[in-house]
Parts: C-alpha cells; structure tokens; sequence
C-alpha cells in the first residue's frame, strides 16, 4: 500500500499569515500521463471533508484561490496564502495512483 | 444539486452483521462509481470499498475484504455496504463519495455520514 505521511503545522498560525502542509508518499504519484495523483481535502469540525484540490494542483470548483497545491513526484505541498478563521480544521491528502486509496493522518490548522 | 444521504447505522455486537444504504440524488447515479469512506472517533480517514458504475470492479481495503461487501442498485440510486463479522475496531462514521469518472479518484461530493458503533 502507498503510506502517505503528514506534517504537523506550527499551531495556531497567526490570522494573515500564510500556512503550509506538507505530505510525503512512499511511492511517486507522477504518471506517465504526466499527471500526478494527489488531492487535498479539508475537513472542518462537524462537517463532511471538502475536496480542495485534485491532480495535486488543480483547485475543486468554488474554492478560495488562497488555496494552492504544488509538488512532486514524492513531496507535495499545500499552501494557504493569508489563513482565515473558516480555515481552521484538519487537513488530509489522498494518493488515487492505484487501490487501496490512502489518506494521510491529517494536519490540524488552528488561527490565532 | 448533488445529494447523498445515508442510512442504516446503529449499535451493534462484535460479530453481528450491519448493512448501510447511501441513496443519491441530483446527478445520473448509473454513470458513476462509489465509495465508502469510514472515520472512527477522533481519528483520520479511511477508504473502505469503491465500486464502479456498472458493478463491474469493486475493490476493499485490507481491512474490510472478505466481512464487507459493496453493491448498488442502479434502478434506486442506492450504494450499499453489507458488513458481517463486525469488530470493535470498525466503529466509525461512514460516508459514501462520488467517484468522478476515470483517471480521476477524489471525492467531490460526500454525505453527511452514519454512525456505526460495535459494542457489547
């Protein structure tokens, strides 16, 4: 199984300051397709995961352009320009490369 | 508008069976793969199955082959997951999630979720 490992945020990120999230998988999700097959979700407390980002860079329809995903093959970033309050939650990748679809262990984002 | 609503949690004793209903709505069902997703209490996500529109491919975690089984109606928009041999560990909150069509594998579109509790 592809193991998809987190990093943990310096919490609480200042209101205003930008935040980044890290996530390694133990096998490059680059296809020969040339895409890559990663996704961010993030859930907020209560709620249902949102999909924030798929292809690794590809922003999900309505979703803030604060939002941005970059990487490479292995190492993949998510980068919140300016962290608002409604940012707050935990924060997962997810590898599609092949099954068993895997998640990271999530990133806790708290503002302050 | 996209809608997935399930049903059929509850509690449950280790080793008893438990089957879940995922009905969807706004979007044409048959053209679409499913999935299962389960979240246990204060932990992270876990892909459980994933089915394909036409039933054709069906995969499991590890974790879940072999006491759960994915399936759907087409004709009721329904997903299901049918879960037998229950433990302790599978207490969790399932969602089901659209599966866009392929290459593609994130969930756009999830439920609210049920909850699943094993306990004596």
């Amino acid at each position: 199984d592809i193991v998809m490992t987190q990093g943990a945020l310096p919490n609480p990120v200042p209101s205003g300051e930008s935040a980044s999230i890290t996530c390694q998988s133990s096998k490059s999700l680059l296809h020969s397709n040339g895409k890559t097959y990663l996704n961010w979700y993030l859930q907020r407390p209560g709620q249902s995961p949102q999909l924030l980002i798929y292809w690794m860079s590809t922003r999900a329809s309505g979703v803030s352009d604060r939002f941005s995903g970059s990487g490479s093959g292995t190492d993949f970033t998510l980068k919140i320009s300016s962290v608002e309050a409604e940012d707050v939650g935990v924060y997962y990748c997810q590898q599609f490369l092949e099954y068993p679809l895997t998640f990271g262990s999530g990133t806790k984002l708290e503002i302050k | 508008e996209v809608q997935l609503v399930e049903s059929g949690g509850g509690l449950v004793q280790p080793g008893r069976s438990l089957k879940l209903s995922c009905v969807a709505s706004g979007f044409t069902f048959s053209n679409y793969g499913m999935n299962w997703i389960r979240q246990a209490p204060g932990k992270g996500l876990e892909w459980v199955a994933y089915i394909s529109s036409g039933s054709s491919y069906i995969y499991y975690a590890e974790t879940v082959k072999g006491r759960f089984t994915i399936s759907r109606d087409n004709a009721k928009n329904t997903l299901y997951l049918q879960m037998t041999s229950l433990r302790s560990e599978d207490t969790a909150l399932y969602y089901c999630a659209r599966h866009p069509p392929p290459p593609g594998g994130w969930f756009a579109y999830w439920g609210q979720g049920t909850l699943v509790t094993v306990s004596s």
